[in-house]
């Protein structure tokens, strides 16, 4: 099973700055990664698939990058309705994993 | 606009059974492959089940295999997960997901607002 590990657990920022995202897999992943943002009380949203690929109706400050082991969400500049908590997910190897979340908090 | 409804959560004493429905509108539903995807209070996500579009396949976690079994009928629209054996630690609030990408590449696409399962006695 392909292990994902995200970094920081909690990002303190403020609107308006950048927030880069790590995820990082035990194993290559061949860029089958996926990208979630999940708000307080509600269902996880897809955001990114295929390591950049955004998904319909998705913001273009959010990006996705990386290739092998090493992955990146970037949020170009925060809107207040990015606070959130995002979650990677692998696609490339039976069973389906997903990290254990990065909590964007408002500063 | 894809939609997916669940009902069907409620308090169940350990040991005890029960049915999860998802209504699905808005897309080619027996042209897809469905999930349930589970989220215990404070934790991360986990994907429990997923059938094919046709009801061939299905796959389980190691953590709910021989106790949960997912299901679909195609005519109705709706998928649905049946848990027995329920413990403790099946605590969640459990998502029917839609999904994307290729066979056994899957991605979660879409996804309903949750529903509540509590076990406990």
């Amino acid at each position: 099973e392909i292990v994902l590990t995200q970094t920081p657990a909690t990002l303190s920022l403020s609107p308006g700055e950048r927030a880069t995202l790590s995820c990082r897999a035990s194993q290559t992943v061949n860029g089958d990664l996926v990208w979630y943002q999940q708000k307080p009380g509600q269902a996880p949203r897809l955001l990114i698939s295929g390591t950049s690929d955004r998904a319909t109706g998705i913001p273009a400050r959010f990006s996705g990058g990386g290739s092998g082991t090493d992955f990146t969400l970037t949020i170009t500049s925060l809107e207040r309705e990015d606070f959130a908590v995002y979650y990677c997910q692998q696609r490339s190897n039976w069973p389906l994993t997903f990290g254990g979340g990065t909590k964007v908090e408002m500063k | 606009e894809v939609q997916l409804v669940e009902s069907g959560g409620n308090l169940i004493q350990p040991g005890g059974s029960l049915r999860l429905s998802c209504a699905a509108s808005g897309f080619a539903f027996g042209y897809n492959a469905m999930s349930w995807v589970r989220q215990a209070p404070g934790k991360g996500l986990e994907w429990v089940a997923i059938m094919t579009s046709n009801g061939q396949s299905r796959y389980y976690a190691d953590s709910v295999r021989g106790r949960f079994i997912i299901s679909r009928d195609n005519s109705e629209s709706t998928l649905y997960l049946q848990m027995n054996s329920l413990r403790a630690d099946d605590t969640a609030v459990y998502y029917c997901a839609k999904l994307g990408g290729n066979y056994l590449h899957w991605n979660f696409d879409y996804w309903g607002q949750g529903a509540l399962v509590t076990v406990s006695s």
